[in-house]
C-alpha cells in the first residue's frame, strides 16, 4: 500500500480563494482524521470521520471550513474563502478504529 | 472540549543525556499512543498503551502509562542525535469516540 496520500503537497493561494485539500486513506481504514500544524497551535483535529460519517467537526475553526467524505477512498478538506491565517501545514490520517494512525505527508498551505 | 497537556514544551540535551516527557489528561483514557515527527516530516507511530501501569520499552525507549489511565510518559535513556524531533502523545477517550487528541509536543534537540 501506498500509504495515506495527500495533495497537493504544496499550495500557495491568495487571500478570499478557495482551497480544497485531498485526501486517500489507506484501503481497509475506516476512520480519517484532518489535522492542522502551526507553531502556536501545535496539531489540531479539525474533523474525524468513522465509516464515512463526520463523528466529531468540534475543531472545525468556522464556517469558512468543510470537509467531506464521500465514499471509503476518499476525502476533501476545503476553505473558502481562504485567509492568510489559514496557512498551516494540514494532515491527513487514517486508521482502524482505536489502532494507529497512519499520516500523509501533509499539504503545506500558503495564504497571501 | 478534551484535551491532553503534554510537558515540557522544549527540550535540549547534550548527547547521551536522558530525556522525559510527560502527558496528563483529566478524564480517564482509553488508550494513549505516542508518535514522533522528525523536522519537516509528518507524525510516525511509536506506540500504544492501552492497560493500567502498563510500560513498553523499545530499545532506549521506556513508556510508562499510569494506574489511573490519565497520564502517560516517555522516556529516553541516553539519547543520540537520531532522536531530534517532536515527540507527541495522543489520547483516545474511548466510547464511540474513536478521535485521536495530541498533546502539543515536546520538541527534543540534542546536542552532540
Amino acid at each position: 500500500d501506498a500509504g495515506v496520500i495527500q495533495s497537493p503537497r504544496h499550495e500557495v493561494t491568495e487571500m478570499g480563494q478557495e482551497v480544497t485539500l485531498r485526501c486517500k486513506p489507506i484501503s481497509g481504514h475506516n476512520s480519517l482524521f484532518w489535522y492542522r500544524q502551526t507553531m502556536m497551535r501545535g496539531l489540531e483535529l479539525l474533523i474525524y470521520f468513522n465509516n464515512n460519517v463526520p463523528i466529531d467537526d468540534s475543531g472545525m475553526p468556522e464556517d469558512r471550513f468543510s470537509a467531506k467524505m464521500p465514499n471509503a477512498s476518499f476525502s476533501t478538506l476545503k476553505i473558502q474563502p481562504s485567509e492568510p491565517r489559514d496557512s498551516a501545514v494540514y494532515f491527513c490520517a487514517s486508521s482502524r478504529t482505536v489502532l494507529e494512525a497512519f499520516f500523509g505527508q501533509g499539504t503545506r498551505l500558503t495564504v497571501v | 472540549g478534551q484535551q491532553v497537556m503534554q510537558i515540557p514544551q522544549y527540550q535540549h540535551v547534550q548527547e547521551g543525556e536522558d530525556f522525559t516527557t510527560y502527558c496528563n489528561s483529566s478524564t480517564t483514557l482509553s488508550n494513549i499512543q505516542w508518535y514522533k515527527q522528525r523536522p519537516g516530516g509528518h507524525p510516525v507511530f511509536l506506540i500504544q498503551l492501552v492497560k493500567s501501569g502498563e510500560v513498553k520499552k523499545q530499545k532506549r525507549l521506556t513508556f510508562q502509562f499510569g494506574e489511573a489511565k490519565k497520564n502517560s510518559s516517555l522516556h529516553i535513556t541516553a539519547t543520540q542525535t537520531t532522536d531530534v524531533g517532536t515527540y507527541f502523545c495522543a489520547a483516545n477517550y474511548g466510547g464511540s469516540q474513536g478521535n485521536l487528541i495530541f498533546g502539543k509536543g515536546t520538541k527534543l534537540s540534542v546536542k552532540p
